[in-house]
């Protein structure tokens, strides 16, 4: 079962545009919500993450939007440039719990077309 | 740079070989983890260490599976008889304790192609 669907699985956005990513949830346990960001042949970095006493934040041009009630959060890049060209994963996890807490979407391929 | 480092970067082996892979932490965090991508997802947990306490185990784990972080530092992750469907990268993360559980420094990861 999987417990973090990740959409869409492709995005190709102009220089310039908003690239937007989606991810909902099951496990309302779930309590820390991050970002990674992976280039190929790297491992995926952290990027940004959320915990859901917020329903957004923002660093730089990175921005998560949280909704509760409905179990979803999503990646806004604003003024998405070439160099975001990646692997975006949504994950969630325990803040408090264990390793296998992390459960990664499977991810989207973001191209930004210069 | 003293990022976490994995050995090796790639292993191409027959079935039925074994092979290990070794990660380095960055120093001073004490939560290390092992996980495998396969192309087109994301990763998937295999095993954790908090210092040399190996804390928990996927179902993904199987027998021919086995990690060990001798000494609370480095650790190796060995694999058995490989099987093609053994096939994929192995990452390893680590973490300082009382960061949060999503706060993972990941390596460049070991990517195994099992002939």
């Amino acid at each position: 079962q999987q417990q973090v669907k990740q959409s869409p699985q492709s995005l190709i956005v102009q220089k310039g545009g908003i690239s937007i990513i989606n991810c909902a949830y099951e496990n309302t346990a779930f309590d820390y919500f991050p970002w990674y960001q992976q280039f190929p042949g790297k491992g995926p970095a952290l990027l940004i993450a959320i915990r859901p006493d917020v329903s957004e934040k923002k660093e730089g041009r990175f921005t998560i939007s949280f909704n509760k009630s409905a179990k979803q959060f999503s990646l806004h890049i604003m003024d998405s440039q070439p160099g975001d060209s990646a692997t975006y994963f949504c994950a969630a996890t325990y803040s408090g719990g264990g390793a296998d807490g992390l459960t990664f979407g499977k991810g989207t391929h973001l191209i930004i077309q210069p | 740079d003293t990022g976490v480092s994995q050995n090796p970067r790639h292993k191409i082996t027959k079935r039925g070989q074994n092979v290990t892979f070794r990660c380095d932490p960055i120093s001073e965090h004490n939560r290390l983890y092992w996980y495998r991508q396969t192309l087109g997802q994301g990763p998937e947990f295999l095993t954790y260490f908090q210092n040399e306490a190996q804390l928990e185990k996927s179902r993904l784990l199987s027998d021919r599976f086995s990690a060990e972080r001798p000494k609370g530092s480095f650790s190796t992750l060995e694999i058995q008889r490989t099987e093609q469907g053994d096939s994929a990268m192995y990452l390893c993360a680590s973490s300082r304790f009382g960061q949060g559980a999503g706060e993972l420094f990941f390596g460049e990861g070991s990517r195994l192609t099992v002939l």
